[in-house]
């Protein structure tokens, strides 16, 4: 089993759609991050988040720490939004500091 | 405002011949980390840093070197490239590690033929 799981693993959405995306983990974290990556290839951060809710524009990313589930919803989704969207969560991994364990991504196609 | 800038954008190498992949980040972050991204899998941790002449490795390493003598750059070398180290290969740095904002770079398509 994977550490960290998203679905689905493609979406199609017409312009003005909610849009959620899902991520499940299951280890033990102290922040799941949101990353964004254009089909140019460039990874940004769009959320780190360790409780609750976290909302950027038109953007909105919960977390439930006991279910071990976080999600990732656009409003009002626009082709500008088409992108893959992957979740990361902190593991440790040999020493202290630990790193990102990466879910294999949401890839996101907003038709107009 | 540079952020973390990493070259080469694309590269295409002979079997056998190296090469270094080079990454700078001008935020005075103490960590940084090397990942390779191939098709159907969630990007995968090479080797990292947590901070000038500490490096070590992730759950790929094999065939991969790096140092860190500066805070500001963590170059990737490839010894003897193959086939198999086909990807596209990402920098990324935080502040203080995977609990912190991570930043990354545009990313190099390696090809090994």
């Amino acid at each position: 089993k994977n550490e960290v799981e998203q679905s689905p693993q493609n979406l199609t959405a017409q312009e003005g759609e909610f849009i959620t995306i899902n991520c499940s983990y299951s280890v033990g974290i102290s922040a799941l991050h949101w990353l964004q990556q254009h089909p140019g290839g460039g990874i940004v951060s769009l959320f780190m988040l360790s409780s609750g809710k976290k909302k950027h524009g038109r953007l909105i990313a919960t977390i439930n720490i006991q279910e071990k589930h976080s999600s990732l919803h656009i409003t009002a989704s626009h082709p500008r939004d088409s992108a893959v969207y992957i979740c990361a969560s902190p593991r440790n991994y040999g020493g202290s500091q630990g790193n990102l364990i990466f879910g294999k991504g949401t890839k996101l196609s907003v038709k107009p | 405002n540079a952020g973390v800038t990493q070259t080469p954008k694309f590269q295409v190498l002979k079997t056998g011949q190296s090469m270094t992949l080079q990454c700078a980040q001008d935020m005075n972050h103490e960590y940084m980390s090397w990942y390779r991204q191939d098709p159907g899998m969630g990007l995968r941790l090479i080797h990292y840093s947590v901070g000038a002449g500490i490096t070590d490795q992730g759950e790929v390493p094999n065939g991969y070197n790096v140092s860190r003598s500066t805070t500001e750059d963590f170059p990737l070398r490839l010894l003897s490239a193959a086939p198999s180290q086909t990807s596209v290969y990402f920098c990324a740095s935080s502040l203080q590690g995977p609990n912190t904002e991570a930043f990354f770079g545009q990313g190099t398509r390696l090809t090994v033929v």
